[in-house]
């Protein structure tokens, strides 16, 4: 099976912009997750979704953003980027059952650099 | 206090001996408790899972849980120098969808 795929890789923004990230799961898996990954806070949990609906949000500001389409891709959204935007996101497939045996496979992540 | 809390690092440690990573947690409701492998650069690798007190073994690997003490470890056996990395405690309340909370992870070197 093919693993978690996001793109892009690599980006680079200035302050203000917006941007957009895309995920794709495993095959046959129907929940993702995005973290945002900092050297300052570690790995922190933005959302998750299941079948085009957001089940679970972390505390971030409302620039954050996400959405899930049929075929389970997922994308996330940052609107009027800030300096501290800048970090790792990682998105996480899993089958998406409620069960703690759901276990998330993490893609290659999106390095984002805000200047 | 931190919800998952990880031996502070960095752990070095000779080629061949045992690495012993701990961690600690705070909500009791935790049901699910996962080892994730970062290397520098990379993404997390799962390397296991653990859901029930007592240990699980898995190749070099052994995790143990303890509830009752909220306590979550792992054990490397034969510590090989491709086993440096940044390991993550991940744990999990089936009541919380997709969310995994982690600990800020510990270095860990295997020198030769």
């Amino acid at each position: 099976k093919a693993g978690v795929t996001q793109t892009p890789r690599y980006l680079i923004k200035t302050r203000g912009q917006q941007v957009t990230l895309s995920c794709s799961p495993i095959s046959g898996h129907r929940s993702v997750s995005w973290y945002q990954q900092t050297p300052g806070q570690g790995l922190q949990f933005l959302f998750e979704y299941f079948s085009e609906t957001q089940r679970n949000k972390g505390n971030f500001p409302g620039r954050f953003s996400g959405r899930q389409f049929s075929n389970s891709r997922s994308e996330m959204n940052v609107s009027t980027l800030e300096l501290g935007d800048s970090a790792l996101y990682l998105c996480a497939s899993s089958l998406g059952g409620r069960v703690g045996t759901d276990t998330q496979y993490f893609g290659p992540g999106t390095r984002l650099t805000v200047l | 206090q931190k919800e998952v809390e990880q031996n502070s690092g960095p752990l070095s440690v000779p080629e061949g001996a045992i690495a012993s990573l701990n961690c600690t947690y705070s909500d009791r409701g935790s049901q699910s408790f996962f080892w994730y492998r970062q290397y520098s650069g990379k993404s997390p690798e799962l390397i296991m899972s653990i859901y029930s007190n007592g240990d699980k073994e898995d190749g070099r690997f052994t995790a143990q849980l303890n509830k009752a003490s909220q306590y979550v470890s792992l054990l490397i056996r034969d510590s090989q120098p491709s086993d440096s990395a940044t390991y993550l405690c991940a744990v999990k309340r089936d009541t919380s969808y997709g969310k995994l909370t982690f600990g800020q992870g510990t270095i860990l070197t295997v020198h030769p």
